[in-house]
Order: C-alpha cells, then sequence, then structure tokens
C-alpha cells in the first residue's frame, strides 16, 4: 500500500462547478499535510497548508481527518485556470523532513 | 520571484558524458532535496540533505551523486549519462524547526535529455 494515495484521475468539470478531491495517507503520526499544484512540465507550487481544524483560502477549502486519516481539498466555482494535477503532500514523523507526494489527481474545467 | 534556482533548464547532452546540475537557494534553508519526476508521473525522492556536509540517498535508486558543501549549494552529478537518465530534475528545500507551514519551495526543474 501507497504512504500516500489519491484517485489520479482526470477530474473533468464544467465551469463554475465545485470539485472535491480526497487523499488518504497511512501513517497515523503524520505531522504536516499540505495541498500542491503542477501546471503540466512545471515544478510544484504550494497551494494550502492543511491544518487541523481545516482553512480555507479563497475558492479553496482544504480540510484534514484524522480519524480516518484523509485530507480533502474542495475547489468552489471552477476556473479554467485551476485546470492542473493537485498533490497531496504528507511530511512524516517528528525529527524527519521527509515529505511523502502522492501521485496527483489531474483536474480539467471545461468551458 | 525565485528564491531557489536550478540550471540549466534545459540539457541535451550525449551518451557517457559527465553533468552536474546545479541548485542554488538564498532563503537559508537547511533541508534541501532533488526528485525525479518523468511526464504524467509522480515525483519521486532521489537525494535529501539535512544539513552542510550531510547526504542521504533517497527512496528511488539513482546513479546520480550529490554533495553538501555550503548550505545554499545542492548539485546533482551523474559521472556517465544514459539514455534511461532522460527525466526532469526538480530540486527544493524546505524550513528547519518542527512548526512547518510552508512546506517545500520547488525549483523550475531541469529538463535532461540523454541522446
Amino acid at each position: 500500500r501507497k504512504e500516500v494515495e489519491q484517485d489520479p484521475g482526470p477530474f473533468n468539470v464544467p465551469e463554475g462547478a465545485t470539485v472535491a478531491f480526497n487523499c488518504t495517507y497511512s501513517n497515523s503520526a503524520s505531522q504536516s499535510f499540505f495541498w500542491y499544484r503542477q501546471d503540466c512540465r512545471k515544478e510544484p507550487k504550494l497551494l494550502m497548508s492543511v491544518y487541523s481544524s481545516g482553512n480555507e483560502d479563497g475558492r479553496f477549502t482544504a480540510q484534514l481527518n484524522r480519524a480516518s486519516q484523509y485530507i480533502s481539498l474542495l475547489i468552489r466555482d471552477s476556473k479554467l485556470s485551476d485546470s492542473a494535477t493537485y498533490l497531496c503532500v504528507v511530511r512524516l514523523t517528528s525529527g524527519t523532513y521527509k515529505y511523502i507526494f502522492g501521485t496527483g489527481t489531474r483536474l480539467k474545467v471545461l468551458a | 520571484e525565485a528564491d531557489i534556482y536550478q540550471t540549466p533548464r534545459y540539457l541535451v547532452i550525449g551518451t557517457g558524458k559527465k553533468i552536474t546540475l546545479e541548485c542554488s537557494q538564498t532563503m537559508g534553508h537547511d533541508k534541501m532535496y532533488w526528485y525525479q519526476q518523468d511526464p504524467g508521473m509522480e515525483l519521486h525522492l532521489i537525494h535529501y540533505s539535512y544539513g552542510v556536509n550531510s547526504t542521504e540517498k533517497g527512496d528511488l535508486s539513482s546513479e546520480s551523486t550529490v554533495s553538501r558543501i555550503r548550505t545554499e549549494h545542492f548539485p546533482l552529478t551523474l559521472e556517465s549519462a544514459r539514455p534511461s537518465h532522460t527525466s526532469q530534475y526538480l530540486c527544493a528545500s524546505s524550513e528547519s524547526g518542527g512548526v512547518d507551514p510552508y512546506g517545500y519551495t520547488f525549483g523550475s526543474g531541469t529538463r535532461l535529455t540523454v541522446v
């Protein structure tokens, strides 16, 4: 079983739709969680950190469910420019600074 | 504005050549990483460093080597390039400390083609 698992998609959604991605992680002692966005042939860029209480940044909402060991990303009012691959990233237990990347979920927002 | 720089951006080189991919960061981060990513595929950690004179192999076996003589510099070297080394190589760095809201910062990558 992979340490971080994501549905690879693609998720094809119309403009204006709401879309949600989940990501599961296997190590219950994982400490830090992030969503990254990667455009085609570009480097990943931090979209948002995920906090225990959940957090929102404009149209993007991230949630952490420690009991079920998953994080989620919700995108409201999808824009064409949201089309990208969204990577779930988990930092393992304290004392190690290795980050585990999921394979990514590809989103295509259609006009 | 990039605070982590990779050069060259693109490199096409013949089989058997020795190459060094450069990575420098100006953020004073102790931790630096090299990832390999094929098009449309996941990132694989090949090397990481927790500070000067500290280097470790990552999860994916790689024929490359790295060095960390200065905090800001983390070059990756291939002694003899082969077509199987064709890939994108991404360098990243992260802050020290237990509180870590910022994750990684990535460089723009080096796209290597070995012919």
